[in-house]
């Protein structure tokens, strides 16, 4: 099944404590991108990676890290996590050429809590 | 960066046809305009998506003008099942172009029986 699956789907940590939050697709998608999403503002891209060994930062990439050594995996590290990075996090996926330049595929989403 | 600006909230009756519309004033000449539907505790999901004039699909249409300053989506006969958030995105991926894409806040559909 064609899919971007995320790990963990629910952590809470502390302040402090390095984390690092897995993505995964299967599709052989080139571009691959991390989004937060906070109640009332939306979905804010953190970093966005057009390839393997290309990212680049989004909206709000302040506190986060990327890396993309493999074209199926992107993930998303918090050096030193703060309660202000407490969200719902989406990993997505995307051919980037063809018909649907921008169709999406999202994943299932990773709740973070900083205490 | 082109930005969007949605209502944040319609409401709407059963077997009613919903538009929603979306602005995007500087939106750049390679950007395409996509639409997402997102229900809680979900990712987005991908609706439609245009360059320019009416593009159709089972679930929906999207009509954008010729100055592309601005997108309508048409949800024809919606039923409950349809409440959910509906984000319009300006952007464009296609490779070699490393583009950063923004979603607006997006529109609560409330459909109501």
């Amino acid at each position: 099944e064609a899919q971007v699956t995320q790990n963990p789907r629910y952590l809470i940590t502390v302040t402090g404590k390095k984390l690092t939050v897995t993505c995964s697709q299967n599709m052989n998608h080139e571009y691959m991108s991390w989004y937060r999403q906070d109640p009332g503002l939306g979905l804010r891209q953190i970093y966005y990676s057009m390839n393997v060994e290309v990212t680049d930062k989004g909206d709000v990439p302040e506190g986060y890290k990327v890396s993309r050594k493999e074209k199926r995996n992107f993930p998303l590290i918090l050096e030193s996590p703060s309660p202000n990075q407490t969200s719902l996090y989406f990993c997505a996926s995307s051919l980037s050429g063809g018909s649907s330049y921008n169709e999406q595929f999202f994943g299932p989403g990773t709740r973070l809590t900083v205490l | 960066l082109a930005k969007t600006t949605q209502p944040i909230s319609m409401d709407s009756y059963e077997g009613q046809e919903v538009n929603i519309t979306c602005s995007h004033n500087n939106i750049a000449t390679n950007d395409y305009i996509t639409w997402y539907q997102q229900f809680p505790s979900q990712g987005p999901r991908f609706i439609i998506q245009g360059y320019k004039t009416k593009v159709t699909n089972e679930v929906a249409s999207l009509f954008i003008p010729a100055d592309r300053k601005s997108s309508t989506l048409s949800l024809p006969r919606v039923s409950l099942s349809d409440t959910a958030v509906y984000y319009c995105l300006v952007g464009d991926i296609s490779s070699g172009s490393a583009r950063q894409l923004t979603f607006g806040s997006g529109t609560q559909l409330t459909v109501l029986p």
